[in-house]
């Protein structure tokens, strides 16, 4: 089955600088890559999402890159601010015919220190 | 957007006592619903992944006759923890994937959290 590993596993960063979270996956059958947001006793939220044919998203201050041949992934928040502060978690998964279902990583506790 | 529900968002039972949680998708119809397992500042463990009209299909280690999930209808999937004991004590999280365009996306409910005295 998939494998996540996700790092860091917790980040400080001072209000204003950027912050990188990386995940590794194992399938390469996976096609689908969301990034959940979890603030504390809060269920995840969807941030962002990309799929296997896109390389790169952006959202405002979030960005999700997709390397497929490394088999790798990154979130990047930049001009981070306090409220950035939560659990963020990365996710793979295969979309289509068949079985789904998403395999997250353990989290990366963010800290924004104002 | 897609909005889940769940209820209810605390229990305390007894040990011994049985304790159902019904997760509900608000505005759109859920082909596929999952339960999963928070422990304490860890990851989101699936438990297991539920189609609607049939039998669930349960991860390694999970005990089915344990944890009981029923997905009746396209907005509606309950996991019933029967005897529950201190160690079921944790926070339940359902979520559910649309049927409809983003068919990839999970959208989570705010969870149950559990405790078993």
């Amino acid at each position: 089955g998939e494998n996540v590993e996700q790092h860091p596993s917790t980040l400080s960063v001072q209000e204003g600088d950027s912050a990188v979270i990386k995940c590794t996956y194992s399938d390469s059958a996976s096609n689908y890559f969301p990034w959940y947001k979890q603030e504390l006793g809060k269920r995840p939220q969807l941030i962002i999402d990309i799929r296997s044919n896109v390389g790169e998203k952006k959202d405002q201050r979030i960005a999700v890159t997709l390397n497929k041949t490394a088999k790798h992934f990154s979130l990047h928040i930049t001009e981070t601010q306090p409220e950035d502060s939560a659990v963020y978690f990365c996710a793979a998964g295969s979309s289509g015919a068949g079985s789904y279902q998403l395999t997250f990583g353990k989290g990366t506790k963010l800290s924004v220190i104002p | 957007g897609a909005v889940v529900s769940q209820h209810p968002s605390r229990v305390i039972c007894k040990s011994g006592t049985s304790v159902k949680i019904e997760c509900r998708s608000l505005d759109f119809q859920a082909t596929t619903m999952f339960w999963y397992r928070q422990f304490p500042k860890q990851s989101l463990m699936l438990m297991a992944t539920s189609n609607e009209g049939s039998k669930a299909t349960y991860e390694q280690g999970v005990e089915k006759d344990k944890f009981l999930i029923n997905h009746a209808s396209l907005t509606l999937s309950t996991l019933t923890v029967t005897s529950a004991h201190p160690e079921d004590s944790s926070f339940y999280i359902c979520s559910a994937k649309s049927a409809g365009r983003y068919t990839d996306t999970q959208y989570f409910g705010p969870g149950t959290r559990l405790t078993v005295l």
